[in-house]
């Protein structure tokens, strides 16, 4: 079944104890992104990457880093997590091409006391 | 900066009815797509539009990208239960930048 995973979907973490959400894609995707969803403020793009190695900022990239080693995998790391980074995070991934529509994973609940 | 403006934002009808959701810019888009998210789950791609004045249908929904490209509609024509959820609008601003609209939360009683 061709999927975007996500683990954990779950978690609860105190400020500045260092955490990594990892995203995993079967469908061969060059274009893997990371979102994070916040009531009234809708999906906002952390990171992407348009294949292996190649990486690059969204719109709201600050305290998040990202890696993308394998093409199937895209891990997003959070050094030192603060409270406002309490959000829902979704993975992402698509072809590259014309539209980029996206395949999405079953989301992450991030809570940072 | 919002650059995708959704409306409305919340949308209660009866099951039947028809309604119209709106996703408006001042930007030009490449294609613009729309998402469906259910609770506790992730968007799921209905549709992309790419040529302006382009119009799509999926079912009892229709889709509809403005000419100049900084806007779009979706139509649903008597809605169920069925299409309760939050729909999203995202514009393609670059070769690969998406930009998401606030979204629209459908609820459709019986």
């Amino acid at each position: 079944e061709a999927q975007v995973t996500q683990n954990p979907r779950y978690l609860i973490t105190v400020t500045g104890k260092k955490l990594t959400v990892t995203c995993s894609q079967n469908m061969n995707h060059e274009y893997m992104s990371w979102y994070r969803q916040d009531p009234g403020l809708g999906l906002r793009q952390i990171y992407y990457s348009m294949n292996v190695e190649v990486t690059d900022k969204g719109d709201v990239p600050e305290g998040y880093k990202v890696s993308r080693k394998e093409k199937r995998n895209f891990p997003l790391i959070l050094e030192s997590p603060s409270p406002n980074q309490t959000s829902l995070y979704f993975c992402a991934s698509s072809f590259a091409g014309i539209s980029y529509e996206q395949y999405f994973g079953p989301g992450t609940r991030l809570t940072v006391t | 900066t919002q650059l995708l403006e959704q409306s409305p934002q919340f949308l209660s009808i009866q099951e039947g009815e028809n309604l119209t959701v709106y996703c408006n810019s001042s930007s030009v888009f490449s294609s613009l797509q729309w998402y469906r998210q259910e609770p506790g789950e992730g968007p799921v791609l209905l549709v992309t539009v790419v040529t302006g004045g382009e119009v799509k249908k999926l079912k009892r929904l229709t889709f509809q990208f403005g000419d100049a490209r900084k806007d779009s509609s979706l139509h649903i024509t008597a809605a169920q239960p069925g299409d309760t959820g939050l729909y999203l609008c995202a514009g393609d601003r670059t070769a690969s930048k998406l930009t998401f609209g606030t979204g629209t939360r459908l609820q459709v009683t019986l």
